[in-house]
Parts: C-alpha cells; structure tokens; sequence
C-alpha cells in the first residue's frame, strides 16, 4: 500500500484529455514538491513535470501538472497512443525522511 | 548530456551479497544528490537509497525495506555511485536503476536473488 494514492487505471479516446491524481499528505505533498514520471512498456521511467507543475524542456506542452494542497494533479491533452504508459507521482516525505512513490496509473487510449 | 549506467546486476542466493556501480558523466558528481530506485517484476517503483550532495556531508538515507543491508555510496574521483547490498532477500529481485536528483534516470540492471 503505497502512501501515495493514484487510480490504477484510465482510459480515454484519442485526442482527449485525461486527468490522473496522486494524494498525499501534510508531510509529504503538502509541503514537498511533486514529480510525475512516464514509464513505457520495457523502458526506464522518465521525468516527465518536476516541481509540481514544471516540464524539462524535451516534454511537450500537452503534459502539464498542478497541486493543491495535500494532492497532485497530472493532465495530459491531445492524447496520443504512444502516451500509452504507467505513470507515478513522487515526493519527499519529511516526517519518514524517504522519497515516495504513488502505486502507478496505467493509461489506455482506446 | 547527463548519462548514467548501471551495472553489476546477476544471479545471486538468498543471504548473498552483491555490489551494484552507476557510471555518471555529464554533470558535476558531488553537486547533485544520488538515488536508487528498484522495480520489482510486473510492479511499481520503489525508492531504496539517497546520497545527498557534498554540501550536504554526502549523508545517507534508507527505505525501512533495506535499512541496515543496504549501504549507498560514492567514489567522487570516479564519478561512480555504488549500492552494497547484503543479506539479499528473495523480494529484494527487482531492476535496480540510480537516478540524479529524481529526475534522470539510468536503464537499470537486473539483481535477481534465487536459490
């Protein structure tokens, strides 16, 4: 049980926009920055928003993040069949002193 | 461009011991912090160690999973990251991949720990 929570799954349509969340908690979202990750099928994760809601330079603008409080958010527009992927958030809690993972939220485009 | 790769990944009995190597290049070693993160099969991502910077006394933090068996270092002179890990465990099988500051990442080596 990760501390961490994402929806195992989603889904939408070509072209859609989806949304995927990742709770927290006063000692970990609430006052860390969150990172989002795309991990593709056989690949090593890639950092896809850092610091809650910033792109490095090689991701494109469809991918963009936010938080609120003790949770974060990623958006993902126009989408894409090779956005097909597990995606995780990440974080620093600082009462366990420990980086931590939501359990992953696997995304499919019909 | 940074780049880091893994190595040292193998075969191994439970309650063996094994030392994992990350080659950095790219980047300024001893000014980032070092993590290790590992994938177990068909699961998600678990973090395992961190080596802060030397700013910050290159000090060390564990996962309750690994804390007193694993061990997280550096040889600043070569650019390398290393992961000492003993007492391996069967749940300890995952890809093994170090990552600078969470945000690159390597292509991970496979530790699999089996009799």
């Amino acid at each position: 049980q990760s501390v961490l929570t994402q929806p195992p799954s989603v889904s939408a349509a070509p072209g859609q926009k989806v949304t995927i969340s990742c709770s927290g908690s006063s000692s970990n979202i609430g006052v860390n920055y969150a990172s989002w990750y795309q991990q593709l099928p056989g690949a090593a994760p890639k950092l896809l928003i850092y610091d809650n809601n910033k792109r490095p330079s090689v991701i494109p603008d469809r991918f963009s993040g936010s938080k609120s409080g003790t949770s974060a958010t990623l958006a993902i527009t126009g989408l894409q069949t090779g956005d097909e992927a597990d995606y995780y958030c990440g974080t620093w809690d600082s009462n366990l002193s420990v980086w931590i993972f939501g359990g992953g939220t696997k995304l499919t485009v019909l | 461009e940074v780049r880091l790769v893994e190595s040292g990944g193998a075969l191994v009995q439970p309650g063996g011991s094994l030392r994992l190597s990350c080659a950095a290049s790219g980047f300024t070693f001893s000014d980032q912090y070092m993590d290790w993160v590992r994938q177990a099969p068909g699961k998600g991502l678990e973090w395992v160690a961190r080596s802060r910077k030397k700013a910050k006394s290159y000090s060390t933090e564990y996962a309750a999973s690994v804390r007193g068996r694993f061990t997280i270092s550096r040889d600043e002179s070569k650019n390398l990251l290393y992961l000492q890990m003993n007492s391996l465990k069967t749940e300890d099988t995952a890809v093994y991949y170090c990552a600078r500051e969470m945000g690159s990442w390597g292509q991970g080596t496979l530790v699999t720990v089996s009799s």
